[in-house]
């Protein structure tokens, strides 16, 4: 089993859609999770980032840890055309080890 | 306050050349973090520094890849005798304290010809 696991879509929506974006991990032991935003060619922007469970709001961006089912959710809410981009969900158990990354979601928001 | 640059952002080489990598961190940040993503994969975690020391390696192949982070200067990755397999985006990250979050640069673009 992979330890982040994310559906890589594509995943089309029309404009001002609420967007749900989902990853599964398997380790009970990571506690630090981020969302990135990579636009094609482009090095992975920082988005969210959370620590342990609850969640985070950031513009019309919203990120969702439930460490009991070991999921965790980006929503976007009035989704726009240049949203469209792959997102990739990262987490790690600690400060000291490494990022690991879904393959990411991409995404494309249809005007 | 520059990004985390990284240089150059294409790079060719042909079979049995060497390859160097590399990466600048933002200002402050003293801890750097090398990936690589394939076509339509994830970015794959190779080592993680801080200045002058390797602090996990666990995702660096054994042979022809090193990596470093000297007290002065970028980080530097260097894949000796490149193959066609080791074409891809190598992409560095870097952070003020590991307990934080990760900044990326743009990336280089390797191709082996």
């Amino acid at each position: 089993q992979k330890e982040v696991e994310q559906d890589p879509g594509p995943l089309s929506v029309p404009e001002g859609a609420i967007v749900s974006l989902n990853c599964t991990y398997s380790n009970s032991a990571f506690q630090y999770f981020m969302w990135y935003r990579q636009y094609s060619r482009k090095g992975p922007e920082l988005l969210m980032y959370t620590y342990s469970s609850g969640n985070k709001e950031d513009g019309r961006f919203t990120a969702q840890v439930d460490k009991s089912s070991k999921y965790i959710s980006l929503f976007i809410r009035d989704s726009q055309p240049s949203d469209s981009a792959t997102y990739l969900c990262a987490t790690s158990s600690s400060g000291n080890t490494p990022l690991v990354f879904g393959k990411g979601t991409r995404l494309s928001v249809i005007a | 306050n520059a990004g985390v640059m990284q240089n150059p952002r294409h790079l060719v080489r042909r079979r049995g050349q060497e390859a160097r990598l590399r990466c600048s961190p933002m200002k402050g940040h003293s801890h750097v973090y090398w990936y690589r993503q394939l076509p339509e994969e994830g970015l794959k975690f190779m080592v993680y520094l801080q200045k002058e020391n390797i602090i996990d390696e666990s995702g660096m192949p054994k042979e022809r890849f090193s990596a470093e982070f000297p007290k002065e200067g970028p980080s530097i990755l260097r894949i000796q005798q490149v193959v066609r397999g080791d074409s891809a985006a190598y992409f560095c990250a870097s952070s003020p304290s590991p307990l934080t979050e990760a900044f990326f640069g743009q990336g280089t673009r390797l191709t082996v010809v």
